[in-house]
């Protein structure tokens, strides 16, 4: 199994780009989260979902979108990058929302 | 407003015994998990507590205490791979993981 993959692994971004990150799980986990850390901060989710078609917001969603359109994917979209979206970004999935999450390598981005 | 805290950074000994606290104020509680997390590395999971008490998995051990919102994780016989920042993490009302700033141990031969 190769567990929870993300890519790009790092990317530059200027003002006002769009991108997409990629995460896919093979585990057949029902529950996927997007988090971001910053540097002496805790990670804060920002999407999350439960399942294929259903999505809902975290704690810090505004400038992101996400879908889940599978199982095993949860892509998030970034529109019009803007610099305190510099930060790491990981993808996690789980079984069950009490259940240990495993975490995907990161993206690290930077917007200039 | 929801809080975790915890040391911003420990220092300790190679096979010595180091205990990191956690003290939370979440609106809810429905568990609360310690992650490990090397530099440049996702975290990983440690332990997961929902009741009071002591659970001991090998060289590490956490502890909770929901009346107090209290958790320490007890690492033994410290190795330097043990090196990395230790991830608190409270499920809230909302089964949404608040999360710690971390501790950043550093292990000293």
């Amino acid at each position: 199994n190769a567990g929870v993959t993300q890519t790009p692994k790092f990317r530059i971004l200027k003002i006002g780009q769009s991108m997409t990150l990629q995460c896919t799980q093979d585990m057949n986990h029902n529950y996927m989260y997007w988090y971001r850390q910053d540097p002496g901060m805790g990670l804060k989710l920002i999407y999350y979902s439960v399942g294929a078609g259903i999505t809902d917001k975290g704690e810090v969603p505004n400038g992101y979108n996400v879908s889940r359109s599978t199982t095993e994917d949860f892509p998030l979209r970034l529109e019009l990058a803007a610099p305190s979206q510099t930060s790491v970004y990981f993808c996690a999935s789980s079984y069950r929302d009490t259940y240990e999450q495993y975490f995907g390598p990161g993206t690290r981005l930077t917007v200039t | 407003g929801q809080n975790i805290d915890q040391p911003t950074e420990m220092t300790a000994t190679e096979g010595a015994i180091v205990q990191i606290n956690c003290t939370y104020q979440t609106s809810g509680f429905n568990g609360l998990f310690w992650y490990q997390q090397h530099a440049g590395e996702a975290p990983t999971f440690l332990s997961y507590n929902v009741l009071d008490g002591l659970e001991e998995k090998g060289r590490f051990s956490s502890f909770l205490s929901r009346s107090k919102g209290y958790s320490y994780l007890l690492l033994k016989e410290l190795q330097m791979k043990d090196s990395a920042s230790y991830l608190c993490a409270v499920m809230d009302s909302n089964y949404q993981l608040i999360w710690g700033a971390g501790t950043k141990l550093i292990i000293k031969p």
